[in-house]
């Protein structure tokens, strides 16, 4: 199974910040990477697809890049409503597997 | 409007079963591979399993295998996830996701439904 690894598990920050959280795969999954951002009580919701391209709905602010084994989500200028749980996902081979989170935190 | 509604959830002891159902609406059932995800208490994300558009194709994560049965009928715009031989470790909220036809994300997710298993 590949296993994908976010740094950092928690984070700190403010409104009006710049954020970037890592995810690493354990192989090669090209660009089979997808970010979800999931608030408490709620189901995750789909940010990036395709390690890079943006869902429909969501604010420009968010981005993403990378390939291979390395991806970074990146938050340009935190807003309030951004302070929720980030998950990457592979979707290159079953079992598509997750990271293990990373909690954004005011 | 797109919609994935879950139920089936409920308190069962050790060893016991329960069939959770996902009912779709506001999209072409048909032409979506479904997903069930999973989520213990306090932890993170965990995919259990899928099933392609003609249930042909049927996968599951590695400590569900032989206790869970995915199945979908298009004619009732559902997917099922048969879950027997219950663990502790089992104690999620579980749910449904569509995944795009020739992609291969969750775009769409229900709200989910508490499993727990205690004695």
């Amino acid at each position: 199974d590949i296993q994908m690894t976010q740094s950092p598990s928690s984070l700190s920050a403010s409104v009006g910040d710049r954020v970037t959280i890592t995810c690493r795969a354990s192989q090669t999954i090209s660009t089979y990477l997808n970010w979800y951002q999931q608030k408490p009580g709620k189901a995750p919701k789909l940010l990036i697809y395709a390690a890079s391209s943006l869902q429909s709905g969501v604010p420009s602010r968010f981005s993403g890049s990378g390939s291979g084994t390395d991806f970074t989500l990146t938050i340009s200028s935190l807003r309030p409503e951004d302070f929720a749980s980030y998950y990457c996902q592979q979707s290159y081979s079953i079992p598509n597997t997750f990271g293990q989170g990373t909690k954004l935190e005011i | 409007e797109v919609q994935l509604v879950e139920s089936g959830g409920g308190l069962v002891t050790p060893g016991g079963s329960l069939r959770l159902s996902c009912a779709a609406s506001g999209f072409t059932f048909s032409s979506y591979n479904m997903h069930w995800v999973r989520q213990a208490p306090g932890k993170g994300l965990e995919w259990v399993s899928s099933i392609s558009t003609t249930s042909s194709y049927v996968s599951y994560t590695h400590s569900v295998k032989g206790r869970f049965t995915i199945s979908r009928d298009n004619a009732k715009n559902s997917v099922y996830l048969q879950i027997d031989s219950l663990r502790a470790e089992d104690t999620s909220v579980y749910y449904c996701a569509r995944d795009p036809p020739g992609y291969y994300y969750f775009d769409y997710w229900g709200q989910g439904t508490l499993v727990t298993v205690s004695s």
